[in-house]
């Protein structure tokens, strides 16, 4: 299994700030997922980390608007930047352990309210 | 992205057999049939996976279509703590940078209640 630690659990933040989120595994890792959860929704992947290169965004995600650091196999911070109301969610890091049972493991995520 | 499609809600009662269908129509030969759970203010949680045959583990039963174009995750006797968002997604396998990985892709899932 991988263990995976989020911080903030939660926060409120005032609209036009940013928040970074830090996601820390408890092994090292190829590839780390970032997702967003909006209210009574489902996850929707946000962007694929590796380490060393650029993230990867998908459709209707941009850098500028949720920017993405990869510094090491076992850390990834996402910051969701100029907050407004919409952007109200839980946000998840996660990780795939490959192998005889290839699984992604998930965090506890971080809960953002922005007002 | 292959889709998946799921009832919105299910019920069941303690101790009984649960039965979660799952269609995939426009499954490809080499999208693996994953299962993941959510419980309440936690994030998702892997249940099973699968091919072709059906898959058994301490969770969970997977039963597979001979087509692949459905499939059913079966819970043998369902308890309170089962109570979860449970999720059927085809994992589409990307690479990037000499890496192979697994994009899974979220439906709406399916609401599991379990009364006692």
């Amino acid at each position: 299994s991988a263990v995976i630690s989020q911080k903030p659990s939660r926060d409120i933040c005032q609209r036009g700030t940013s928040l970074t989120i830090q996601c820390q595994v408890d092994s090292q890792v190829t590839m780390m997922f970032w997702y967003r959860q909006q209210p009574g929704q489902s996850l929707t992947l946000i962007a694929t980390a590796n380490q060393g290169s650029e993230a990867t965004y998908e459709s209707g995600f941009v850098i500028d608007k949720f920017p993405i650091s990869r510094p090491n196999l076992t850390f990834s911070t996402l910051t969701v930047s100029n907050m407004s109301p919409e952007d109200s969610s839980i946000y998840l890091c996660s990780v795939e352990r490959q192998g005889a049972r290839t699984e992604a493991f998930f965090g506890q995520g971080t809960r953002l309210t922005v007002v | 992205d292959a889709k998946t499609t799921q009832p919105n809600s299910m019920e069941s009662n303690e101790e009984e057999p649960v039965h979660l269908p799952c269609n995939h129509s426009t499954i490809s030969g080499t999208d693996y049939i994953h299962w993941y759970r959510q419980l309440p203010s936690q994030g998702p949680e892997y249940v099973i996976h699968g091919l072709t045959s059906n898959v058994n583990n301490r969770m969970a039963s997977l039963a597979i279509a001979e087509d692949r174009k459905s499939s059913t995750l079966i819970l043998h006797r369902a308890t309170l703590r089962d109570a979860a968002v449970y999720y059927c997604i085809l994992r589409d396998v990307r690479r990037a940078g000499g890496t192979s990985y697994g994009k899974l892709t979220f439906g709406q899932g399916t609401i599991l209640t379990v009364h006692p």
